[in-house]
Order: structure tokens, then sequence, then C-alpha cells
């Protein structure tokens, strides 16, 4: 099923280049979250928000920019993309209302290469 | 230091193996433990998770926890070619606080028939 979607999913860019990386949920969701994946580094938080009103920065929010459109949108934006930012991102969603641990459901990801 | 420190592997197995898969970590006030298991090209899913001391068990996979040494396992019996994915253990303190999750480096497992 396609409860979260990203998009677009492969992304070639150069640097200085402004990105957006877009992701949809059809969960019902307040929580939305932005993911890096690096090979050995594991799963970096960079943004997350809890509502259309409420942002907060990750552990690694620098070069980074995001836009809580609506409850079931939320965009990543690199303002001026450079080659450190090639990675995989992930976007997810939670309802803490449903599990006391705040189990995340995951995008497919987007493949992001900064040349 | 990172909060949550996992083996990056890669792990090789033959079918039929006991697998053993690890995490360490640092901050006493995670309440909540997590095994994501991550296929090829898609995005982690929750594989199991627990809140307590002890062991739990679902099918062929067992998730262990000892809170005293801050440790965290997934062990996975009976392998199956199928369980090849990247397994990643997460820990949080729950949906009442900010509901982050800390993960680990991720383990990559492959399960050769």
């Amino acid at each position: 099923d396609a409860d979260v979607t990203q998009t677009p999913r492969n992304r070639i860019t150069k640097t200085g280049k402004r990105i957006m990386l877009e992701c949809s949920q059809t969960k019902g969701h307040d929580r939305m979250y932005w993911y890096r994946q690096d090979p050995g580094l594991g799963l970096q938080l960079i943004y997350y928000s809890f509502d259309v009103k409420d942002i907060n920065k990750g552990e690694i929010s620098d070069g980074y920019s995001v836009s809580r459109q609506a409850q079931a949108k939320f965009s990543l934006s690199l303002e001026s993309a450079i080659p450190n930012q090639t990675a995989l991102y992930f976007c997810a969603t939670s309802d803490p209302g449903a599990s006391s641990y705040n189990e995340q459901f995951f995008g497919p990801g987007t493949r992001l290469t900064v040349l | 230091q990172k909060e949550v420190e996992q083996d990056p592997g890669p792990l090789s197995v033959p079918e039929g193996a006991i697998v053993s898969l690890n995490c360490t970590y640092s901050n006493s006030a995670f309440q909540y433990f997590m095994w994501y298991r991550q296929y090829s090209r898609k995005g982690p899913e929750l594989l199991m998770y627990t809140y307590s001391s002890g062991n739990k068990e679902d099918g062929r996979f067992t998730a262990q926890v000892d809170k005293s040494s801050k440790y965290i396992s997934l062990f996975i019996r009976d392998s199956q070619p199928s369980d090849s994915a990247t397994y990643l253990c997460a820990t949080g303190r729950g949906s009442s606080n900010t509901g982050k999750l800390i993960f680990g480096q991720g383990t990559t497992l492959q399960v050769k028939p």
C-alpha cells in the first residue's frame, strides 16, 4: 500500500541548486519526520513536525528547511545543495495516540545525488 | 559517542542458522526498544518492540533487552533467505514525550540458501 509517498524517488542535481523533496500521507497522522540515511551512519533525524504549526529541528538540520503545508504534506528543501548531502532521504509519520512507543511508518525513500 | 551503537556488519549466514543482532545504548531514560527491518530499496518497517527487560517472542524472532547493561538483541531462529535485509535497532522515550526515535547504524544481514 502507499500510505506514505515520496516524490521524486530519485534525483540527480548539481552543487548550488535548490531541491525540494515532497512527502504525502493518507494515514491521518499528525506527526511527520524527515530522516537521511548514510551507509554506516543509520537514520539521522533532520526535522520533525507534531502538527501544521509545530516544526522542530532534529540532529542535523543545518542546510535544510521544511514546510508543513497541511496535515498530510511535509516537504524538505535543500536551499543550496552540496555533495555531502548525497544520501537516501526518508519521510515518516506516527500517531502518538495509537501506540505508547511511537511506531513510525516510513515512505519508500528518495535517493538524492548532488554532483 | 552515539546514543545507540550497532555493528553495521555485513553479516552473512547459511540458511537455517541462528542470527544474533545487537545494540548498546547510553541513555537510561530510554523506555522503548524496537527493531525495524529494511529491505533493499524500501523504507524501514517495524518488526518488534518491547519496553521491559527480558525476552519477547514473535514466531522465529526474539527481542531481548537488558536494561542493567543497556543492551538490546534480536535473535532470528531458522533464518531464511527472505530474512536478508538491514536490521535497525531504535529506542526512545515514548509518544508522551517527544516521541523521537534514536536509531542504530543498522546491520546488513544476508542469509544464503
